[in-house]
């Protein structure tokens, strides 16, 4: 059974900075793109970012460049997104998911973790 | 970006009434995804490639369309499928979602 446990939300001031991590199970995890997807209160979903399955590619949405990084370690079967400048913006429920064969859908998600940007 | 406009945002249906959620792309996509999201709820994958059914979903459903017009279609309401029902493209970066649709039990 494909499981995906996300941990380290939290409070956290504007300007500062989170990492997130997500532990994956019950497939072979190098052989999956991955990604996070966030959902702020009573809104909908929106991409977060997109790792491949050895970690040399990356892609984010403008709304994330250059504040947010991705990162994998696959010896570890983990997830990772290391959060910079926080915004309030940012406040969500993040999702780590495993992506489907061909990329393009979120075939699994976690049960999300609450990031909460708040002076 | 290719934004997703869904349709209806909210409506409310009967059980044993048929179902019709659309979903329009900005641009032309190669394949529609689909998720369901109950109240309190992760999302879950519940219409691939525009039409192929994830695992564990009743055979109710069914998704179609091409280029810039998809749809997700309930042959007959049960109380289960209220929910939110999101459409989501991934043929071009960034990935993007759909607004959703609210679907209600009448």
């Amino acid at each position: 059974e494909v499981q995906l446990v996300e941990s380290g939300g939290g409070l956290v001031q504007p300007g500062r900075s989170l990492k997130l991590s997500c532990a994956a199970s019950g497939f072979t995890f190098s052989n999956y793109y991955m990604a996070w997807v966030r959902q702020a209160p009573k809104k909908g979903l929106e991409w977060v970012a997109t790792i491949s399955t050895s970690g040399s590619r990356t892609y984010y949405p403008d709304s994330v460049k250059g504040r947010f990084t991705i990162s994998r370690d696959n010896a570890k079967s983990s997830l990772y997104l290391q959060m910079n400048s926080l915004k309030s913006e940012d406040t969500a429920t993040y999702y780590c998911a495993r992506l489907g064969y061909a990329h393009g859908w979120f075939a699994y998600w976690g049960q999300g973790t609450l990031v909460t940007v708040s002076s | 970006e290719i934004v997703l406009t869904q349709s209806p945002t909210t409506m409310a249906a009967s059980p044993g009434e048929k179902v019709t959620l659309t979903c329009r792309a900005s641009s032309s996509v190669s394949y529609m995804h689909w998720y369901q999201q109950r109240s309190g709820t992760s999302p879950k994958l519940w219409i691939y490639e525009t039409s192929k059914l994830a695992s564990g979903v009743p055979n109710r459903f069914s998704g179609s369309g091409s280029g810039t017009s998809y749809s997700l279609t309930i042959n007959s309401m049960e109380t289960e499928d209220a929910a939110t029902y999101y459409c989501q493209q991934g043929s071009s970066y960034p990935y993007t979602f759909g607004a959703g649709t609210k679907l209600e039990l009448k």
